[in-house]
Order: structure tokens, then C-alpha cells, then sequence
């Protein structure tokens, strides 16, 4: 079974640019995530898709980030433009939950953003 | 205080000790409950969920206390490879099943 897939997997920017991340999560997955993780924290929920409707993007600073996921597959994260404190790993995991039961998520590699 | 609070470690410990990690939470609603495993720049796997009666995997096992709100994992018989950072994971149905991360604990097992 393929994983949930990212790219890039780095990239570097210098501030007030924009930048974007590609997901394609687990096939059959109907919930998507992206997440936020600095440096010797744990993941931040940025904002989760179930199909392609949000069901919560209440942590996404939607002054400078923004995600879709059109077609309910794959997805977009973008950030514009971006700030030095937005250098973090972003994860996207991927999850075939039923609502009311333990889930496991899937996570993709991530990408390492540096912004300068 | 943090909804989900972990001892950010690290903890040293020789190969072959037993290791016992902690984790408190502060919504008693909370429903669910993992612990994920997190090595070096790399994204977290899911280490084993943990169920109200505990449960137990090999070298691992799990424990929940409702009534005091926390987790536990215990590792025995340590081995290098167990070197890795592991968060402790909580879900309520209130939050809509957002899953609240931890900071994580970090382990460094010793030869």
C-alpha cells in the first residue's frame, strides 16, 4: 500500500515570499490533515478535510495560510506570504475514520520549510 | 496548563532498563488515547493506541488511569533502536475528534 505522499520534502524561502506544499494522502482516505510542527514540539493541527469539505481549521493563521482539497484526493497548503517564525516541519497525514472509533493517522515524510 | 503534558526529557538510559514515560491530560471527556513514536527528522508512526483496560505489545505497555487523567508507557528490556521521541496523543469527541499532540519525551538509550 503507498503512504501518504509530500513535496517538496525541503524547501527555502526568504520572507514575505510565498510558498506551497502538495499531499496526496493514503488511497481511500477520506480525512486529511495538515500539521504544524516546530522544533522540539509536538504536531499543531493546522486544519483537517474530511472528503473536501473543513472540519476544522480553527489553529490555520488564515491571514497569510490558506488549503484546499478540491476533489477531495489530494491537497494544497499555502502560505503568503510567509514569516520567519513559519520555518517548521508541515506533515500531512491521512486517516480512514469512522466517527466514533479509535483511528490511526498516516503521516507523510513532511517538508522541511526554512524561511530567511 | 497544556492540554496534553509530557516530560520533555531527555531521559538516558542504558540498553536493557525499563523506561516509564507519563503523560497527563486535561479534558475528561477525552476519548481516545496513542502513543506515537518519532525518530530523529523524521514524521511520527503510531506506536499502540491505549485502551482503558491496558494493553501490552511485545516489550510495550500502555496503561490508562481515567480518574487521575493520565497515560502511561512502559518499555522493558530497552533496546538501542528504541532511541526516539514519543508523543503522547489524546482525542475528545468534543473537539470534534481533533487529536491534541503532546510536546513529547525524548528517549536516548545507551550501549
Amino acid at each position: 500500500e503507498a503512504g501518504v505522499a509530500q513535496s517538496p520534502r525541503y524547501k527555502i524561502i526568504e520572507k514575505r515570499q510565498s510558498v506551497a506544499f502538495w499531499c496526496n494522502p493514503i488511497s481511500g482516505h477520506a480525512t486529511l490533515y495538515w500539521y504544524q510542527q516546530i522544533l522540539g514540539q509536538g504536531p499543531k493541527l493546522l486544519i483537517q478535510f474530511q472528503n473536501n469539505g473543513v472540519v476544522d481549521d480553527s489553529q490555520l493563521p488564515k491571514d497569510r495560510f490558506s488549503a484546499e482539497r478540491l476533489k477531495g484526493v489530494d491537497s494544497t497548503l499555502k502560505i503568503q506570504p510567509a514569516k520567519l517564525e513559519d520555518s517548521a516541519v508541515y506533515l500531512c497525514a491521512s486517516s480512514s475514520r469512522i466517527a466514533g472509533t479509535s483511528y490511526e493517522q498516516y503521516f507523510g515524510p513532511g517538508t522541511r520549510l526554512t524561511v530567511t | 496548563r497544556k492540554e496534553v503534558e509530557q516530560d520533555p526529557g531527555p531521559f538516558n538510559v542504558p540498553e536493557g532498563a525499563t523506561v516509564a514515560f507519563n503523560c497527563t491530560y486535561s479534558n475528561s471527556a477525552s476519548q481516545s488515547f496513542f502513543w506515537y513514536r518519532q525518530d530523529c527528522r523524521k514524521e511520527p508512526k503510531l506506536l499502540m493506541s491505549v485502551y482503558s483496560s491496558g494493553n501490552e505489545d511485545g516489550r510495550f505497555t500502555a496503561q490508562l488511569n481515567r480518574a487521575s487523567q493520565y497515560i502511561s508507557l512502559l518499555i522493558r528490556d530497552s533496546k538501542l533502536s528504541d532511541s526516539a521521541t514519543y508523543l503522547c496523543v489524546v482525542n475528545s469527541e468534543d473537539s470534534n475528534y481533533q487529536l491534541i499532540w503532546g510536546a513529547g519525551t525524548k528517549l536516548i538509550i545507551k550501549p
